[in-house]
């Protein structure tokens, strides 16, 4: 199966910041990676994809192969969550165990 | 309105079976394809399976083959998750999700609210 690992694990950070955090994928994949967002509580929800609408544009990801990034520019209060990647390249599918932003 | 809504979620001995059922409305449901994924308590996302849209195909997790069993009814527009031989560990929020196609590059766009499922 494919490993995905997500650093930081945990990231402090303040409104207004500019925050970046990575997966790698043990193998290539492409560029078979999203992102999502959960807060407490909450289902996740996707983030940066090219399938995706409705995002808020001070989200943003690049990556191809085994790295990716997630960039925030400009933290808002409401993007304080926990950030996990997905690689969608090759069955079983695997999630990074997760960045928690927090302020 | 686009939904999906989890059902069937409780509280269970080991070695025990459950069903959960996600009931979908307001999108394509019979031609999505659909993923469970699960959360134990205070831990990350799971990923557990996916069916094709005309359910002909299905693949598992490892942690799960041989003991959980994804189906759909396309009629009801519903999704169902078998689960058997409950271990302690299987505890969690389980999640139904959409996809466009089973395959490379297709995100789980649509999530429901979950079901929580406890082993004791």
């Amino acid at each position: 199966d494919i490993q995905l690992t997500q650093s930081p694990a945990f990231l402090s950070a303040s409104v207004g910041d500019r925050v970046t955090i990575t997966c790698r994928a043990s193998q290539g994949i492409n560029s078979f990676l999203v992102w999502y967002q959960q807060e407490p509580g909450k289902a996740p929800k996707l983030l940066s994809s090219s399938f995706q609408g409705g995002v808020p544009s001070r989200f943003s990801g690049s990556g191809s192969g085994t790295e990716f990034t997630l960039t925030i520019s400009s933290l808002q209060p409401e993007d304080f969550a926990v950030y996990y990647c997905l690689q969608l390249d090759t069955l079983p599918f695997t999630f990074g165990q997760g960045t928690k932003l927090e302020i | 309105q686009v939904q999906l809504l989890e059902s069937g979620g409780g509280v269970v001995q080991p070695g025990k079976s459950l069903r959960l059922s996600c009931e979908a409305s307001g999108l394509a449901f019979t031609s999505s394809a659909m993923h469970w994924v699960r959360q134990a308590p205070g831990k990350g996302l799971e990923w557990m399976a996916i069916i094709s849209s005309t359910g002909s195909t299905t693949f598992y997790g490892d942690s799960v083959e041989g003991r959980f069993t994804i189906s759909r009814d396309n009629a009801k527009n519903t999704l169902y998750l078998q689960l058997n031989s409950l271990r302690l560990e299987d505890t969690g929020v389980y999640y139904c999700a959409r996809a466009d196609f089973l395959g490379s590059g297709s995100p789980l766009d649509i999530w429901g609210q979950g079901t929580v499922v406890t082993v004791s």
